[in-house]
C-alpha cells in the first residue's frame, strides 16, 4: 500500500526567509501525482503545486517549488521569501495514474511564519 | 456555486443519532470525493463518485456509513448510529474531469465539524 510521510511535524521561518518542508512517500507504482495542500486556520484546503511523477521538470508556482527526486521518492515544498499569509498546515498528498479518488495524505507539517 | 459548500459546518449530536452531511460540488464538476481528517492528521479517503455511480466505496469504515449522489450534483454522506469515534472533519472535495489519467486537482470544501456526545 502506498504511504506518505512528512516528518516534520512543525517547522518555524523568519519572515522573508526560505523554508522546505520535506514529504516521502512510498509506491510501487511508476507513474503517479504527488500534491502539497495548505491549510490554514479558515479551515480550508488550498492547492499549492502538484507534480506529475513522469515529468522530470520540478514544478513551480511562484514562491512555491518543489524538488522532486523520484528515484529517492521525495518530494519537499520550498517556500521562498515567506509571508506570514504562509503559515498553515501543509499536507503533502500521493494519487496514482488511473485512480481518480484516493488521494494519500501525510500527516501534515505546521509551519509558523516570525514576523 | 464558486466552491464546494458543505453544510452543516458544525455538527453536535449525541450517540446513537444518525447525522447527515451535504455536499454541494462546483457547478460541473463530474467527481465528488469524501474524506475524514482527524484532529492532527491528514485527511483520509472515504469514497467518491462520478456523476451519480459511486466508483469506490473502499474507504468507508463500515456499514453505519454510506453516501448517496442521486442527481449527480449534491452528495449526502449519511452516518446512522453515530459512536465518539465518529467525531472528526469530514471533507468533501470535486474535480472537473471524470477521465483515469485526469489530473485535475480536487478542490476541497471547508468540511463540516462533526462531534458526538
Amino acid at each position: 500500500a502506498q504511504t506518505v510521510t512528512q516528518s516534520q511535524p512543525e517547522m518555524s521561518v523568519q519572515e522573508a526567509e526560505t523554508v522546505t518542508l520535506s514529504c516521502t512517500y512510498d509506491t510501487s507504482e511508476s507513474d503517479y501525482y504527488l500534491f502539497w495542500y495548505k491549510q490554514p486556520p479558515s479551515r480550508q484546503m488550498i492547492l499549492v503545486i502538484r507534480q506529475e511523477a513522469y515529468k522530470q521538470q520540478n514544478a513551480t508556482e511562484n514562491r512555491f517549488s518543489v524538488n522532486f527526486q523520484k528515484a529517492a521518492k521525495s518530494f519537499s515544498l520550498k517556500i521562498s521569501d515567506s509571508q506570514l499569509g504562509d503559515a498553515a498546515m501543509y499536507f503533502c498528498a500521493y494519487r496514482k495514474t488511473g485512480s481518480q479518488g484516493n488521494l494519500i495524505f501525510g500527516k501534515g507539517t505546521k509551519l509558523s511564519v516570525k514576523p | 456555486g464558486a466552491g464546494v459548500s458543505q453544510s452543516p459546518r458544525y455538527k453536535v449530536t449525541k450517540r446513537g443519532q444518525d447525522v447527515a452531511l451535504r455536499c454541494d460540488p462546483i457547478s460541473g464538476h463530474v467527481s465528488l470525493y469524501w474524506y475524514r481528517q482527524a484532529l492532527g492528521q491528514g485527511p483520509e479517503f472515504l469514497t467518491y463518485f462520478n456523476y451519480e455511480a459511486q466508483q469506490d466505496k473502499s474507504g468507508l469504515p463500515n456499514d453505519r456509513f454510506s453516501a448517496e449522489r442521486p442527481e449527480g450534483s449534491i452528495s449526502t454522506l449519511t452516518i446512522q448510529r453515530t459512536e465518539q469515534r465518529d467525531s472528526a472533519m469530514y471533507r468533501c472535495a470535486s474535480s472537473l474531469e471524470a477521465s483515469v489519467y485526469s489530473n485535475q486537482p480536487q478542490h476541497f470544501g471547508d468540511g463540516t465539524r462533526l462531534s458526538i456526545l
